[in-house]
């Protein structure tokens, strides 16, 4: 069974600066997809980023990015010039390939989530 | 406007009295599937459904039941609720799954 470990429950980062949050993952899948998800306090779940293991690039989007280190089953998620509408609960998930092991209907393995606060 | 609807957003019950969270998504996506977010455990998926008619349980299915008769719909259902299934709950859709779930705004239910 795969598991997905957020070892920060709190964080908080000045406005326009740079905050790093941590996610590691356990899995003996080869192939599988990672994900990180914001839920703000109006409790809706955004995905924020995606990343696909067979792609050694790390994927960005805007000011969100991603460093993917396969080997060392790591995932952090890196937001840039922080802004008062980041503050909010983020959550890495776990993937498994479709087409590898069946079952869970690519189910979404998530971790306990980190919850950022962005302050004046 | 694409989106995942479930209803209702907040559900105040008491135990034994069933009752059914709907959610209904307009995008034609293939997969569905339910979770529910505790603290200190994320969220967690109860059951998923990869097409009309074809559900399988996920990692807490007790206490729970859900159909897909209809490709937009995907209901939850709690036949006799106990206080240990106050939570939050999400409906999720998707295409193929691997490129991210489009979640429901959740709804609050609490059983006493």
């Amino acid at each position: 069974a795969q598991t997905v470990t957020q070892s920060q429950p709190e964080m908080s980062v000045q406005e326009a600066e740079t905050v790093t949050l941590s996610c590691t993952y356990d899995t003996s899948e080869s192939n599988y997809y990672l994900f990180w998800y914001k839920q703000p306090p109006s409790r809706q779940m955004i995905l924020v980023i995606r990343q696909e293991a067979y792609k050694q690039q790390n994927a960005t989007e805007n000011r969100f990015s991603v460093n993917f280190q396969k080997a060392a089953k790591s995932f952090s998620l890196k937001i840039s010039d922080s802004q008062l509408g980041d503050t909010a609960m983020y959550f890495c998930a776990f993937m498994k390939l479709k087409g590898g092991v069946t079952g869970g209907g690519n189910k979404l393995t998530f971790g306990t989530g980190t919850q950022l606060k962005v302050e004046l | 406007e694409a989106q995942v609807t479930q209803n209702p957003r907040y559900l105040i019950t008491v135990t034994g009295k069933k009752l059914t969270v709907t959610c209904s998504q307009n995008m034609n996506h293939e997969y569905m599937s339910w979770y529910r977010q505790d603290p200190g455990l994320g969220l967690r998926q109860i059951y998923y459904s990869m097409n009309v008619e074809v559900t399988d349980k996920g990692d807490v299915p007790e206490g729970y039941k859900v159909s897909r008769k209809e490709k937009r719909n995907f209901p939850l259902i709690l036949e006799s609720p106990s206080p240990n299934q106050t939570s939050l709950y999400f409906c999720a859709s998707s295409w193929t799954g691997d490129d991210g779930y489009t979640f429901g705004s959740g709804t609050r239910l609490t059983v006493v």
